[in-house]
């Protein structure tokens, strides 16, 4: 079965320090990976795929397959980063169906 | 290019009573995805649609639920009898390939 689990609900960091939310999931065969952002009044929109391999806004992401985590980071994060950040998987022959996690809400402080 | 259309935004209704959502998806996008999303948790795929086919309903709970696509574009999600636990806000998606574009979404309230 395929699951995702986001295991804080809020990460609250300054302006500038660094950022890392977290991501765990679980599925058997080769999973692919997503990370989507809903800024406040915004629609859900994809930020990161694993297999991009690309910093968007300053974010990547880190795939750990043997610890199956998902980790999406910036150095320096900004006030604009406030948001939900949701991780999802797909699996390989599910016709890309998405599985979410519950969501880490993002605040970044002044 | 324009993004997923969904209507409407917001609908108060009292249990028992029927409802049915709209989407709009983006031109050429084959797939289409109906998601709910109870609050505070992510979305969960309801079903998703091939041109005018289902490709995975799995989680469409089909006593009340009904989903169609007529003609591979617009799509109609119904509940009916709704239940006070449908609350939730109604996503509508649609892809071309890996990428899925979401729509504003509606926000259902059971009374």
């Amino acid at each position: 079965a395929q699951r995702v689990t986001q295991p804080e609900k809020l990460l609250s960091v300054f302006k500038g320090a660094p950022v890392e939310l977290k991501c765990n999931y679980s599925y058997s065969g080769s999973p692919e990976l997503f990370w989507y952002v809903q800024y406040s009044r915004q629609r859900l929109q994809l930020l990161l795929r694993h297999i991009s391999r690309e910093s968007i806004k300053g974010f990547t992401a880190d795939l750990n397959k043997g610890e199956t985590s998902f980790r999406l980071k910036k150095p320096f994060a900004q006030e604009e980063d406030s948001a939900m950040y949701y991780c999802a998987l797909s699996g390989r022959g599910y016709g890309n169906k998405l599985v979410f996690g519950a969501g880490t809400i993002l605040r970044v402080k002044s | 290019e324009a993004g997923v259309a969904q209507s409407p935004r917001y609908k108060i209704i009292e249990k028992r009573q029927s409802v049915a959502f709209w989407c709009n998806p983006i031109s050429g996008h084959a797939t289409l995805y109906w998601y709910q999303q109870i609050l505070g948790q992510g979305p969960k795929l309801l079903i998703q649609f091939q041109n005018n086919g289902v490709v995975d309903d799995s989680q469409l709970p089909k006593d009340r639920f009904s989903a169609e696509r007529l003609k591979g574009v617009d799509s109609t999600l119904k509940i009916q009898p709704a239940k006070l636990e449908d609350s939730a806000v109604y996503l509508c998606a649609s892809s071309l390939s890996e990428t899925q574009y979401f729509g504003p979404g509606t926000r259902l309230l059971v009374l």
